[in-house]
């Protein structure tokens, strides 16, 4: 079974600041990799997915991560955040058996982004 | 516009008395997904759905019955809801091509409360 845990559980940062937020993985399979983002009181909205390819995925709204295989992680970055950027991000993992899935999306806990101007 | 609709968005119940909550997605996805949001554990899998009458079960699948007769239509029942399953509900869909690249699109959630 895979699991995802997200190392942060609150970030605050300025505005205009880098910001990373931190997935890591576990899986005995390889996995797709995904990040959401759920702005208050909102569904769930895409950001970006790794599939297969480039290790660099860039997503809506700026942000990029990075899969890096040995270490099993998949960290969010953005290099300048603004005030709408205040949400909540899941990290989220499915299994990649064979080049299908099964649809199940296993998230880790959450990361509550916090931009102060 | 392509869609996962939800309802209701908001229920507050009692213990015992059975609901339902209704998904619907127009993408004509084959898999369609349900997920509670509670605070701290992120979203986890209650049910899953790769097709019409194939349904299985996700991480937390206590308390919750599924059934897809249709397509489109993915219900939840709770048949004697409890206040431990007051929650935030997500049904989401997702297509599968051939080559497994697919992407779960998220329903606005249903607030759910048990008295």
């Amino acid at each position: 079974a895979q699991s995802v845990t997200q190392l942060d559980s609150q970030v605050p940062v300025f505005e205009e600041a880098p910001v990373e937020l931190r997935c890591n993985y576990s899986s005995s399979v390889s996995v797709y990799l995904f990040w959401y983002v759920q702005y208050p009181n909102q569904g769930l909205q895409l950001l970006l997915k790794y599939l297969s390819g480039s290790t660099l995925v860039k997503g809506i709204n700026g942000f990029e991560a990075e899969f890096n295989k040995s270490q099993t992680s998949f960290h969010l970055r953005k290099p300048s955040v603004h005030i709408s950027d205040t949400a909540e991000y899941f990290c989220a993992v499915s299994v990649n058996a064979g080049g299908t899935s099964y649809g199940k999306l296993t998230f880790g806990q959450g990361t509550i982004l916090t931009v102060h101007p | 516009e392509a869609q996962v609709t939800q309802n209701p968005r908001y229920l507050i119940t009692v213990t015992g008395k059975k609901l339902t909550v209704t998904c619907s997605q127009n993408m004509n996805h084959e898999y369609m997904s349900w997920y509670r949001q509670d605070p701290g554990l992120g979203l986890r899998q209650i049910y899953y759905s790769m097709n019409v009458e194939v349904t299985d079960k996700g991480d937390v699948p206590e308390g919750y019955k599924v059934s897809r007769k249709e397509k489109r239509n993915f219900p939840l029942i709770l048949e004697s809801p409890s206040p431990n399953q007051t929650s935030l509900y997500f049904c989401a869909s997702s297509f599968r091509s051939g080559t497994g690249r697919e992407t779960q699109y998220f329903g606005p959630g249903t607030r759910l409360l048990v008295l």
